[in-house]
């Protein structure tokens, strides 16, 4: 079974400038979630996708947005991108029915470096 | 709201001895409570997980993690360090019912030395 795929794995942006990752779960996986890593603030979680649908959103300002397509591949979008936007951001699916009581499997991540 | 605690930035300990990586939570209700692991420059490696039943939970690579709910504690163990095992180690916590949002501690940092 292939595992969860992060695309592209390193990415350089100005300020500015907007970025889209692209993730695509695990063949079965209805969930995926994304999470911003970064030395001073550790893992925190953006929001999840379920369906189609935002079903849980972290604290994040509105420039963070995402959605997941019919065939559960999601995209996230950040605009107007600030230094502290530089993180490894990491995509998480997982079968994700409520009480489903799985675990999450993660992609190798996107390495955003903003300039 | 839940949160994790990991209170030692760094654990290190010898090849061949005991280990163990310390990790205490809040959530309410029953929790479902996770181990992953973190090579450089990878993403997260799911290693264990409790969501009921036995205390103690045994995962992958050898590791395993006693759950201790009077203490609201998940404790990552394992009988014989290797070298290999030096990575970062994350716990995290999840409440029943709550989709998929994964709170994480801080991170844990494992050097096993020669």
């Amino acid at each position: 079974k292939a595992g969860v795929t992060q695309t592209p794995r390193y990415l350089i942006k100005t300020r500015g400038q907007q970025v889209t990752l692209s993730c695509s779960p695990i063949s079965g996986h209805r969930s995926v979630s994304w999470y911003q890593q970064t030395p001073g603030q550790g893992l925190q979680f953006l929001f999840e996708y379920f369906s189609e649908t935002q079903r849980n959103k972290g604290n994040f300002p509105g420039r963070f947005s995402g959605r997941q397509f019919s065939n559960s591949r999601s995209e996230m979008n950040v605009s107007t991108l600030e230094l502290g936007d530089s993180a490894l951001y990491l995509c998480a699916s997982s079968l994700g029915t409520v009480r489903s009581n799985t675990e999450a499997f993660f992609g190798q991540g996107t390495r955003l470096t903003v300039v | 709201a839940q949160s994790v605690a990991q209170p030692e930035d760094q654990v290190n300990v010898a090849e061949g001895n005991p280990l163990t990586v310390k990790c205490t939570y809040s959530v309410s209700g029953n929790p479902y409570l996770f181990w992953y692991v973190q090579y450089p420059n990878r993403g997260l490696q799911f290693l264990l997980k409790y969501i009921t039943g036995d205390n103690l939970v045994k995962g992958s690579y050898g590791f395993e993690a006693e759950f201790n709910k009077s203490q609201t504690s998940f404790h990552l163990k394992k009988p014989s360090a290797l070298v290999s095992d030096s990575a970062l180690y994350f716990c995290a916590v999840r409440p029943t019912g709550g989709g998929n949002k994964l709170t994480f501690g801080t991170g844990t940092q494992l050097k096993v030395e020669l």
